[in-house]
């Protein structure tokens, strides 16, 4: 069965900190990974990735694949209450086109 | 046109009633998908229309939920005899087409409560 999975599920920092989340996935043909800020409802695309060792960036965030080890990493620095939010990957896998599975996501909050 | 629209943005609902979500997906994107957000889990695949047609029910989770899309537009999902568990966040997204993943732009999602 596919699966992708986050960790933390949960975490705490300070403004200013530096913060990494990790997914990791079990899925039959992949194809790639994305990651998603989730604020309110919708969520809001932030990467997409379908190369090893290719770091994609925007700003203070940034993201790595590894596809031999089968994980991603979400890396944001000096981090502040604005990025507050629950931060998805997603896998697209399988024969089902676009068809994305998610993991739980890890809920991260800044404290000033 | 702006983005996804969903309605009704909130529902609550008595258990055993039917209800009835609605997406309007971005004008020309003929990748449709719904997606169900339950309290502290990951968002989970429903199904996937292209055009008016869904080539993937697989993850509709029982005989009382069913989908349809017209004129490749828009989508209602409906759940009939409603049940407690049902209760969750229901988002809808649309793409260009299944292929472009990354431009998967989601709505504001119905949140229902069955009580």
């Amino acid at each position: 069965e596919d699966k992708v999975v986050q960790s933390p599920l949960s975490l705490v920092v300070h403004e200013g900190d530096t913060v990494t989340l990790n997914c990791s996935y079990e899925v039959t043909n992949f194809r790639s990974l994305l990651w998603y800020k989730q604020e309110k409802k919708a969520p809001t695309f932030l990467f997409m990735l379908t190369s090893s060792g290719i770091e994609k960036k925007s700003g203070r965030l940034s993201s790595i694949l590894d596809k031999k080890e089968l994980f991603s990493i979400l890396n944001i620095t000096a981090t502040q209450t604005g990025d507050s939010a629950i931060y998805l990957c997603a896998v697209e896998a399988g024969g089902s086109q676009g068809n994305l599975i998610f993991g739980k996501g890890t809920k991260l909050s800044v404290k000033p | 046109g702006a983005g996804v629209s969903q309605s009704p943005s909130n529902k609550v609902t008595e258990k055993g009633k039917d209800v009835e979500l609605r997406c309007d997906p971005i004008s020309g994107h003929t990748a449709l998908y719904w997606y169900r957000q339950s309290l502290g889990q990951g968002l989970e695949f429903l199904i996937y229309f292209q055009g008016n047609s869904a080539p993937d029910k697989s993850g509709l989770p029982s005989d009382r939920f069913s989908a349809e899309r017209t004129g490749g537009s828009v989508s209602t999902l409906t759940i009939q005899r409603t049940q407690q568990e049902d209760s969750a966040v229901y988002l809808c997204a649309s793409s260009l087409a299944p292929q472009i993943v990354n431009e998967q732009y989601f709505g504001p999602g119905t949140r229902l409560t069955v009580t």
